[in-house]
């Protein structure tokens, strides 16, 4: 069964980076499928931020593509979020997940990172 | 990019009740995909590719549509299915997501 989980720090400052890991479980990054991030704000919506495909290419939301980083370890399994310049709009729970054959994506439970001074 | 719309926004039906919610795009899509998330949890996939139910969905739900155009419709309402629905598209990047509708129990 494949296991993704998100990690990282819950509060962040306004102008600084934030910076999450999934961790994943069950299945190699580099074997197949794409690994995506999304984020739901308060309020619920949902945006779609960007992939990194198991190639290593990646591809980002345009909205964000200025501040948007996605990147990973193969040897330890993870791929990483990186969004620069945040401010309180950035606030939001942050998901991982994998794109498999069924076009559709799987989600790890998603962690909550409030930008506040 | 690609706007979906889903209509409506919240609702409500009683046990048993045939249900239907509907996403509409600005752009043609390939095809539609559906999650289903409850308070406090992840979205989970529900209906991919249209109209093929993901693992463990019952067969009460079916998606349809084409185009513009899809709906996800739950034949009986059971308690269960109270929850929020969303639309995605992955046809073109950004890879949008429709506005969500609630699904209550009246």
């Amino acid at each position: 069964d494949v296991q993704l989980q998100e990690s990282g720090p819950d509060l962040v400052k306004p102008s600084q980076s934030l910076s999450l890991t999934c961790t994943v479980t069950g299945y190699s990054i580099t074997s197949g499928y794409s690994w995506h991030w999304i984020r739901q704000f308060p309020g619920n919506k949902l945006e779609w931020m960007g992939y990194i495909h198991y190639s290593g290419s990646t591809n980002y939301n345009p909205s964000l593509k200025s501040r948007i980083s996605i990147t990973r370890d193969t040897s330890k399994n993870q791929f990483f979020l990186q969004l620069n310049s945040v401010t309180t709009e950035d606030t939001a729970t942050y998901y991982c997940a994998r794109q498999d054959s069924s076009g559709g994506t799987y989600w790890g439970q998603g962690t909550l990172v409030t930008v506040s001074a | 990019e690609n706007v979906l719309t889903q209509s409506p926004a919240i609702m409500s039906a009683s046990l048993g009740e045939k249900v239907t919610m509907s996403c509409r795009a600005s752009s043609s899509v390939n095809y539609m995909y559906w999650y289903q998330q409850k308070s406090d949890a992840s979205p989970k996939l529900w209906i991919y590719y249209t109209s093929n139910l993901a693992p463990g969905v019952p067969a009460r739900f079916s998606g349809s549509g084409s185009g513009n155009s899809y709906s996800l419709t739950i034949s009986s309402m059971e308690g269960e299915d109270a929850a929020t629905y969303y639309c995605q598209q992955f046809t073109s990047s950004p890879y949008t997501f429709g506005g969500g509708t609630k699904l209550e129990i009246k």
